[in-house]
């Protein structure tokens, strides 16, 4: 079945330092989410990406999808405390009608 | 405009017993969702509904039934509680297209524990 990994797994960063997230699928996606889940909350859209190659910026926030639209990343530059929480990806597959979430990446952020 | 909304909020149940998990939304989506969400597993989906009277399995079925009850609202039963279905608990809702990809939103979540 399809998978999606996402690395690392945790990330403690200084503020002020930069962080990324890759997520990986076992197969091609039609399309990738990225939300954000901040500690005792529920998880919330980011971005969405769709064109093999894509780059959208939020901010601080850069967000790629691979040409061959298997795999994607999140970065952030210059973290702030206001990052803390767990970012997941989540892909649907080519025909798929639903969404297969990442193993998410917890971010922590020393002040 | 609540979004989307869950009840109850906790719930500690004993193996066993049987409850139902409520969610609701009012931005008239088409498709619901139901997830769980352990330490280290990410989101897992358990059912999920296209539109108002069709549902399907998503990852993890087993334990699990729902009820789509309208367009509004999607239900999910517990019918005899294990401490494997210790869990916090997502109902999620989209709309437009499936095919073109489209956010979900989240309700706040129930937090279960079978003991």
């Amino acid at each position: 079945g399809q998978q999606v990994m996402q690395i690392p797994q945790y990330q403690h960063v200084q503020e002020g330092e930069d962080f990324t997230t890759y997520c990986n699928s076992s197969t091609t996606l039609s399309n990738i989410q990225w939300y954000k889940q901040r500690p005792g909350g529920h998880p919330v859209f980011l971005i969405q990406l769709v064109k093999s190659g894509e780059v959208k910026k939020q901010k601080r926030l850069t967000f790629q999808f691979g040409e061959a639209k298997k795999n994607s990343s999140l970065h952030i530059t210059a973290t702030q405390t206001t990052d803390v929480g767990t970012y997941f990806c989540a892909g649907y597959g080519t025909g798929a009608n639903n969404l297969f979430f990442g193993t998410g990446t917890r971010l922590t952020v020393i002040p | 405009n609540a979004g989307v909304t869950q009840t109850p909020k906790f719930q500690v149940l004993k193996t066993g017993q049987s409850m139902t998990l409520q969610c609701a939304q009012d931005m008239n989506h088409n498709s619901m969702y139901w997830y769980r969400q352990d330490p280290g597993m990410g989101l897992r989906l358990i059912y999920y509904s296209a539109s108002e009277g069709t549902t399907d399995k998503g990852e993890v079925p087993n334990g699990y039934n729902v009820s789509r009850l309208n367009k509004r609202e999607f239900s999910l039963r517990l019918e005899s509680a294990a401490p494997s279905q210790t869990s916090v608990y997502f109902c999620a809702s989209s709309g437009r297209d499936l095919l073109l990809g489209n956010e979900q939103f989240f309700g706040p979540g129930t937090r279960l524990t079978v003991l």
